[in-house]
């Protein structure tokens, strides 16, 4: 199906494990993007990538590790979860037309709990 | 201001009735503002993108305003419905096409 997509949509894991929430989108944008939600801070980005092998910190990287071997796909993982990753994990994209900027396009959500 | 903020945080409105929320943001180094609107158990989507001083944007019943010289976009509703219920997010973005979010605006519109 066209269109952003997130797996898994629900992931409980334990303190000190490794997870990766993947995204997938199929329209070929070169922008992707990951945000988690926070009570009180709303959406707060932690990674971006401009490119298939570019990628950037946004406001809260710290635990958080991302590749862009693909231009479809932009995996984020977290090395060793602690409680305070606990969130809803959002993933989104944008076209990379130069020129005037453009929406996001945003997936489902992860909602991951961390015990 | 350093952040994007926006009032008010919650709003409820009677159904019929118009509205509107304010969203600052830094007007140094500005770059583009976002409207999203996100409802409940699905994710944020776009309403506008807007990148003018004086710049106004209309879908439907929704409009917005742009100033980018005083820092401030407002959001208006006309004539609310029940199905307008939702957070309005802003954002502004930069060239790299990062945003960064306010806290939102809670639009309860009651029937």
């Amino acid at each position: 199906d066209a269109g952003i997509t997130q797996s898994p949509r629900y992931k409980i894991t334990e303190t000190g494990r490794q997870v990766t929430l993947m995204c997938h989108q199929t329209w070929s944008h070169s922008y992707m993007f990951w945000y988690r939600q926070d009570l009180g801070h709303g959406l707060r980005l932690i990674y971006y990538s401009a490119a298939a092998d570019i990628t950037d910190k946004g406001e809260v990287p710290d635990g958080y590790v991302v590749s862009r071997s693909k231009t479809e796909n932009f995996p984020l993982t977290l090395e060793s979860a602690t409680r305070s990753q606990t969130s809803v994990y959002f993933c989104a994209s944008s076209p990379g037309l130069a020129g005037a900027p453009r929406e996001q396009f945003f997936g489902p959500g992860t909602r991951l709990t961390v015990l | 201001i350093l952040n994007v903020e926006q009032s008010p945080q919650s709003l409820h409105v009677q159904e019929g009735d118009s509205t509107n929320f304010t969203c600052s943001f830094p007007s140094s180094n500005f770059y583009a503002l976002h409207w999203y609107r996100w409802e409940t158990a699905k994710s944020p989507e776009a309403l506008f993108v807007m990148t003018l001083n004086g710049d106004e944007k209309k879908k439907g019943r929704i409009s917005a305003t742009l100033n980018t010289k005083e820092g401030y976009s407002y959001l208006y509703i006309k004539g609310s419905q029940p199905e307008d219920s939702a957070t309005y997010l802003c954002a502004t973005s930069g060239s790299a096409r990062q945003l960064t979010f306010g806290s939102g605006t809670q639009l309860t519109v009651l029937p």
